[in-house]
């Protein structure tokens, strides 16, 4: 199995920042990483695909990079609706996996 | 725009079979795969497997024997079966379409607690 390593496992950030979150894939999976926002008590929400290509709907201040094993989620200036908890997961071959999250709080 | 909703117990006795059923409305199931994955309380996300509306299926191996995705497309639903459930198994069970051209999980239900315990 592709293990799918995030960090930070947390975040404390301010409304207004620039944060970054990496995900780490065990082997090389080209641009195939997806990122999805979870907030408590709902379901995963999709964000960002292929790596790098904004899901219609998201706003400009998310954004997606890497290739290969590394891979970094960014959001620009932090709104009050952007504290959650993040997932990254692979689709390069089966089984599906996700990282384990990383939540950023206020 | 199609929605998806999860059904079934929420209490489930160790040893038996959990059965959950995720039912699609405002659109076709044709061209997309069916999928289920479960959260465990304060963890992360675990994908179960998905189903295409011809029958064909993938498990995660860690479930394999023990899972059964089937889909009714008549009724524009599709199910899961999980036996031999331990405590290990109780979790938020989401039901979500997978679009396999882009390997993402675009449409999510709202998701049912199951937990497992006598």
């Amino acid at each position: 199995d592709i293990q799918m390593t995030q960090s930070p496992s947390s975040l404390s950030a301010s409304v207004g920042d620039r944060v970054t979150i990496t995900c780490q894939a065990s082997q090389d999976i080209g641009n195939f990483l997806n990122w999805y926002q979870q907030k408590l008590g709902k379901a995963p929400k999709l964000v960002i695909y292929d790596a790098s290509t904004l899901e219609t709907g998201v706003p400009s201040r998310f954004s997606g990079s890497g290739s290969g094993t590394d891979f970094t989620l960014t959001i620009s200036g932090l709104q009050p609706e952007d504290f959650a908890t993040y997932y990254c997961q692979h689709y390069d071959g089966y089984p599906i996996t996700f990282g384990q999250g990383t939540r950023l709080e206020i | 725009q199609v929605q998806l909703q999860e059904s079934g117990p929420g209490l489930v006795r160790p040893s038996e079979t959990l059965s959950l059923t995720c039912t699609v409305s405002g659109g076709s199931t044709s061209g997309y795969y069916w999928s289920w994955i479960r959260q465990p309380p304060g963890k992360g996300l675990e994908w179960t497997g998905y189903i295409y509306p011809s029958g064909s299926t993938n498990y995660n191996p860690s479930l394999k024997s023990r899972v059964t995705i089937s889909m009714d497309t008549s009724k524009h639903q599709f199910s899961l079966h999980l036996s031999s459930v331990t405590s290990a198994d109780t979790a938020v069970y989401y039901c979500a379409r997978y679009n396999w051209n882009v390997g993402h999980f675009d449409i999510w239900g709202q998701g049912t607690m199951v937990t497992v315990s006598s």
